[in-house]
């Protein structure tokens, strides 16, 4: 059954430091997103994109935030200067089309900012 | 006042007992409504979702909304100890385009043998 695959699993990293987490999306999926989940905390969203641009973003996708799809199986969440409130699980998803689509979540990454 | 309010539990109902799990909106635009399901260290997995009022049954889950009173439950019958997880309710609005959930909380639900 296809997947939804994030890597690394965890992430440590400095404040300050820039990190790049990694997704790939099931093969014949459009739409693709990011959610992140403070520990303790419901899944919030993030970010959705889809023909290459951003379709939507939440307040919390400020300038630090920024994605990617480099490839055709990549997708890539970079903040570019870690605080220590990004510590959280994020979370990609995906879905074939537009609409309502099952929303396929991958295992997620743990960041934890030091 | 928060958009989506789910009690966090933790709920805990011994085998095969009958559980009810629910969710509470503020924002009437919502249409969508999903149930997931997330194991420890996992991503959500979606169980149901409904678009209208009323119930949805799915073999020992039923997932019902009422947007009158913008109140969303899923009962799951003869629970099992491998029911245990956290349920997290979303719902969305549906765009034109990608549709973001917004979740509740989760109820963490723990079965006992």
């Amino acid at each position: 059954e296809p997947e939804v695959t994030q890597t690394p699993s965890h992430q440590v990293t400095q404040m300050g430091q820039e990190v790049i987490l990694r997704c790939v999306p099931i093969s014949n999926h459009l739409y693709f997103y990011w959610y992140r989940q403070i520990l303790g905390q419901k899944v919030e969203f993030l970010v959705s994109f889809y023909n290459n641009e951003i379709s939507e973003k939440s307040e919390i996708f400020d300038d630090q935030f920024s994605v990617e799809r480099p490839d055709g199986s990549n997708f890539t969440l970079k903040i570019r200067s870690t605080k220590l409130e990004d510590s959280a699980m994020y979370f990609c998803a995906s879905t074939r089309q537009g609409g309502v689509n099952e929303q396929f979540f991958g295992p997620g990454t743990r960041l934890t900012v030091l | 006042q928060k958009e989506v309010e789910q009690d966090p539990g933790p709920l805990s109902v011994p085998e095969g007992a009958i559980v009810s799990l629910n969710c509470t909106y503020s924002n009437s635009a919502f249409q969508y409504f999903m149930w997931y399901r997330q194991y420890s260290r996992k991503g959500p997995e979606l169980l149901m979702y409904t678009y209208s009022s009323g119930n949805k049954e799915d073999g020992r889950f039923t997932a019902q909304v009422d947007k009158s009173s913008k109140y969303i439950s899923l009962f799951i019958r003869d629970s099992q100890p491998s029911d245990s997880a956290t349920y997290l309710c979303a719902m969305n609005i549906l765009t034109g385009g990608g549709n973001k959930l917004t979740f509740g909380t989760g109820t963490q639900l723990k079965v006992e043998l």
